[in-house]
């Protein structure tokens, strides 16, 4: 069964960088049919897609948020990453990573969600 | 590209039908179809209940059902159960490898 954990800083200061990494088990990050994607949601608010990256290294960004993100794969560790630069009080969320279905473009695995504040 | 337009919030009684609308653009729901579906139980991850407009994944009961005409796509909800209570989010391919989402509909089991 495929498994996605998301880790990092539950806190980060205003103006700083958000990094976070999803772990993938039960699976292999290299398969061709998958991309792989950050959600997140601020707190009582909805949904809103980040990006996301192939294998290969290919990555699709929000319009939104393009400006301050950057997705990284790292195939060895079976990992992907998201940075968020120049962080705001409206960057707090749960910060989910998701696994995205090449033909079909769903979202068919999650992990459980991180709660990331931006705070000084 | 802008969110997905739902209603804030839908209800109805158990045994009850209860449908979601997602209203997007010729760009996102009306160019593709590839529409998802997400049920979110408060504190859970999103769980994935309708792709392809109207695809079930294995396990999620045939009381969920998907449709799509022109640019807005449904989810209706069969025989309501007190268990279908969350917030549910659509989704859409908005072109060029990007995904937009509805901003969220409050499904209440009266």
């Amino acid at each position: 069964q495929l498994q996605l954990q998301e880790s990092g800083p539950g806190l980060v200061k205003p103006s700083e960088t958000l990094s976070l990494t999803c772990t993938v088990s039960g699976g292999s990050i290299s398969s061709s049919s998958y991309y792989w994607d950050w959600i997140r949601q601020p707190p009582g608010k909805g949904l809103e897609w980040i990006g996301s990256i192939y294998y290969s290294g290919s990555t699709y960004y929000n319009p939104s948020l393009k400006s301050r993100v950057t997705i990284s794969v790292d195939t060895s560790k079976n990992q992907f990453s998201l940075k968020l630069s120049s962080v705001t009080a409206a960057d707090t969320a749960v910060y989910y990573c998701a696994r995205q279905v090449d033909y079909g473009a769903e979202l068919d695995y999650w992990g459980q969600g991180t709660l990331v504040t931006v705070s000084s | 590209q802008s969110a997905l337009t739902q209603p804030p919030s839908a209800s109805g009684s158990p045994g009850q039908s209860v449908t979601i609308f997602c209203t997007g653009t010729s760009s996102d729901v009306g160019g593709y179809k590839y529409v998802s579906w997400y049920q979110q139980h408060p504190g859970k991850a999103p769980k994935l209940m309708i792709y392809e407009v109207s695809k079930r994944p294995s396990g999620v009961p045939d009381r969920f059902s998907g449709s799509k005409s022109g640019n807005t796509a449904s989810l209706t909800v069969s025989g309501l159960q007190a268990e279908d209570e969350a917030d549910y989010y659509c989704n859409s391919y908005a072109g060029s490898n990007n995904l937009v989402f509805g901003g969220g509909t409050k499904l209440t089991v009266l």
